[in-house]
C-alpha cells in the first residue's frame, strides 16, 4: 500500500462542474502540496497546506491532519483545468517529500 | 510567492554525451535542493538532496557518477547527466527549500535519441 492514496485516478468531468480530488496519507506530515501538472510535463506549484484551508481563484485545498486527507476542489470547471494533479506530503520524521501517483483530469466543453 | 525556475524546459541530446540542467530559486536563498525522477505514470522519486557547498547525498540505486550534482551557490544547482543513455529520458524536477518551505521548479523533460 502507497504512504500517498489519491483518488480518483482518473476523473472526467464537463464544463462547468465541480470537482473534487482527494488525497489520504498514512505518515506523520509536517507539510502537504497540491501540484498540478500540464500535458507535456511543466509542474505548478498549487498549493501548500499545514492545516485548514486555503483558496485561489476557483481551487480551494483543504486538510484534516486528524484523518489524514486532504481534498482539492475546482469550482467551474474548464477544459485548461485539464491536467494531472499530485498530492506530495512531507514526512515530518524524515522531511522528505513522498508523491501520490497523480489525478489526471480531463474537463470536456 | 517564492519562485524556483529550471533551464532549460526541454532538451533533446544524443546517446553519449553530457546534459547540463540548472535550477535556481529567484527570490530566496535555498539552503537545501532536491532533485527528482519522474518515471511515465508513476510519481516522483527522489534522486538525491544537495546543501550548498557539500556534496549531495543520493538515494539509494542513484548512481552519483552518472548524476552529477553540484549546489554552488544558495540558488543554483545544478544535475548534469553524464554519458546519456535513451533510458535517462525522464522528466526531471528540482525543488529548493529554505526553512520549513520547500518550492518545486517546473521540471525538465530529457531526450536522449
Amino acid at each position: 500500500k502507497n504512504e500517498v492514496e489519491q483518488s480518483p485516478q482518473n476523473l472526467t468531468a464537463q464544463e462547468g462542474e465541480f470537482i473534487t480530488i482527494n488525497c489520504s496519507y498514512s505518515v506523520g506530515i509536517s507539510a502537504l502540496h497540491w501540484l498540478q501538472q500540464h500535458p507535456g510535463g511543466g509542474i505548478v506549484s498549487l498549493f501548500m497546506l499545514s492545516s485548514g484551508k486555503k483558496k485561489h481563484g476557483r481551487l480551494i485545498a483543504t486538510i484534516n491532519i486528524q484523518e489524514k486527507h486532504s481534498s482539492l476542489h475546482i469550482t467551474a470547471s474548464h477544459p485548461r483545468d485539464s491536467a494531472v494533479y499530485i498530492c506530495a506530503v512531507r514526512d515530518s520524521g524524515t522531511y522528505k517529500y513522498i508523491f501520490g501517483t497523480g489525478t489526471r483530469l480531463k474537463v470536456l466543453a | 510567492g517564492a519562485v524556483v525556475s529550471q533551464h532549460p524546459s526541454r532538451v533533446i541530446c544524443k546517446s553519449g554525451t553530457s546534459v547540463k540542467i540548472e535550477c535556481r530559486s529567484l527570490d530566496f536563498q535555498a539552503t537545501t535542493m532536491f532533485w527528482y525522477r519522474q518515471f511515465p505514470k508513476k510519481s516522483l522519486m527522489l534522486m538525491a538532496t544537495s546543501n550548498e557547498g557539500s556534496k549531495a547525498t543520493y538515494e539509494q540505486g542513484v548512481e552519483k557518477d552518472k548524476f552529477l550534482i553540484n549546489h554552488a551557490s544558495l540558488t543554483l544547482s545544478t544535475l548534469t547527466v553524464t554519458s546519456a543513455h535513451p533510458e535517462d529520458s525522464s522528466f526531471y524536477i528540482c525543488s529548493a527549500r529554505t526553512g520549513h518551505e520547500q518550492y518545486f521548479g517546473p521540471g525538465t523533460r530529457l531526450t536522449v535519441t
